[in-house]
């Protein structure tokens, strides 16, 4: 696709509920990396792919959070039994090759807001 | 792992005043880039410098690195209200193999 798409933009839950968010790269984009961004904070890394293998998943919160990678293309990001603490935008972002050498296209985010 | 730090956390201008903030890290980098981001959304890549550069331009941005202080700094000059949202540095490499590492970013508002 032309961007990185992500769904849905928005998401209310209640806690305790699991949800799975969506992350469509750029097409041809091995590299997949997502982020967590809390109201007013940085971003913080949760975990990034090449190809379908997750290098790194140092930044997983817990083990509520797991996320896969299909075909070297879309990733899906699951969080289970969700908790108040969870409500965040979550970020995707795709590169060709490595990203840190060329720079990240990220998506619009999901906001999740957990009731 | 390396984290980036912005400075100031928020930045008040008039347009058509240069804006200038920072970023420092604490460790060895291969790049440093900067991105901007509008309404807590997505984040856009601005300019990319690589640890070997010291001076970068992009039309009205200019970044330069200093790697002895460990320091980057991003100016933007005859700012446009347009140019108001939130600035980050993320960085690549040292301690954060493989992906970037972003600090809390500057929040930089441009009075019309």
């Amino acid at each position: 696709g032309a961007g990185v798409s992500q769904s849905p933009s928005n998401k209310v839950t209640e806690k305790g509920k699991d949800v799975e968010l969506r992350c469509d790269p750029i097409s041809g984009h091995t590299a997949l990396y997502w982020y967590r961004q809390s109201l007013g904070q940085g971003l913080e890394f949760l975990i990034y792919f090449q190809g379908n293998s997750a290098p790194d998943k140092s930044g997983l919160p817990s083990d509520r959070f797991s996320a896969e990678r299909t075909g070297g293309s879309v990733s899906t990001l699951t969080i289970q039994r969700t908790q108040q603490e969870d409500s965040a935008v979550y970020l995707c972002a795709s590169s060709s090759g490595t990203g840190v050498y060329y720079g990240y296209t990220f998506g619009s985010g999901t906001r999740l807001t957990v009731v | 792992s390396q984290q980036g730090e912005e400075d100031p956390q928020a930045l008040s201008i008039q347009e058509g005043e240069n804006a200038t903030m920072n970023c420092s890290y604490k460790t060895s980098i291969n790049n440093l880039q900067w991105y901007r981001q509008n309404s807590g959304r997505g984040l856009v890549h601005l300019i990319l410098i690589r640890s070997n550069e010291r001076e970068k331009h992009s039309g009205r941005l200019r970044v330069t690195l200093d790697t002895s202080k460990k320091s980057s700094s991003l100016l933007i000059t005859a700012s446009r209200a347009a140019d108001t949202a939130s600035y980050f540095c993320g960085l690549a490499g040292g301690t954060s193999y493989g992906k970037l590492t972003f600090g809390q970013g500057t929040i930089l508002t441009v009075h019309p």
